[in-house]
């Protein structure tokens, strides 16, 4: 069974710049959610989605965004890049919401902001 | 909020042998779930051991355990029989018992070195 997939896995953006990265979750996986992984700050949590529905979001700024299609796939936006945001973004599935509910995550994508 | 420290930033441990890395967590419920999460250089991050806060016993997964202290908010991983393939980065995780909520609230980690 296919793992959860992110793309791109790496790319690089100016400030001001948008972007947008997508995740694909594993099949039947009804629920993603997303993280910011950075040396300084370590793993945080963006926001969750589940069945088109983000339920849970973090303490980030609107300039993240995101959303979930029907067939559960997942992208999120960064736009006005800031410098700040050059990070590892994982993305994680489940195929139940909460509990002991085990999260699977992806590779990353890995955002630089220069 | 939930706050979740692991005070060990980096450990090392003789292959074979047994090692245990700590975390503390701070939360005013009374039920929760706890996890251990590795992430290796490849950086896809995997489940180690999950436990549920009402449940006494403490989780093992073949070579890993945990001492789970809920009165002391402490939920330490005993890695036994350490192997090469061991060596990763180490996130205590809190999940609140709330329904629907996915959210984890992860440790800054520990660096788990295996020395040959």
């Amino acid at each position: 069974k296919a793992g959860v997939t992110q793309t791109p896995r790496y790319l690089i953006k100016t400030r001001g710049q948008q972007v947008t990265l997508s995740c694909s979750p594993i099949s039947g996986h009804r629920s993603v959610s997303w993280y910011q992984q950075t040396p300084g700050q370590g793993l945080q949590f963006l926001f969750e989605y589940f069945s088109e529905t983000q339920r849970n979001k973090g303490n980030f700024p609107g300039r993240f965004s995101g959303r979930q299609f029907s067939n559960s796939r997942s992208e999120m936006n960064v736009s006005t890049l800031e410098l700040g945001d050059s990070a590892l973004y994982l993305c994680a599935s489940s195929l139940t919401s909460g509990g002991t509910g085990e999260l699977f995550f992806g590779e990353g994508s890995r955002l630089t902001v220069l | 909020a939930q706050t979740v420290t692991q005070s060990q930033p980096e450990m090392s441990v003789q292959e074979a042998e047994t090692v245990t890395l700590s975390c503390t967590y701070d939360t005013s419920e009374s039920d929760y779930y706890l996890f251990w999460y590795k992430q290796p250089p490849s950086r896809q991050m995997i489940l180690v051991i999950r436990q549920e806060a009402y449940k006494q016993q403490n989780a093992t997964e073949n070579r890993f355990s945990v001492n789970f202290q809920k009165a002391a908010k402490s939920f330490s991983l005993k890695i036994s029989d350490s192997q090469l393939g061991d060596a990763a980065m180490y996130f205590c995780a809190y999940r609140t018992p709330n329904f629907g909520n996915e959210k984890l609230t992860f440790g800054t980690g520990t660096r788990l070195t295996i020395i040959p």
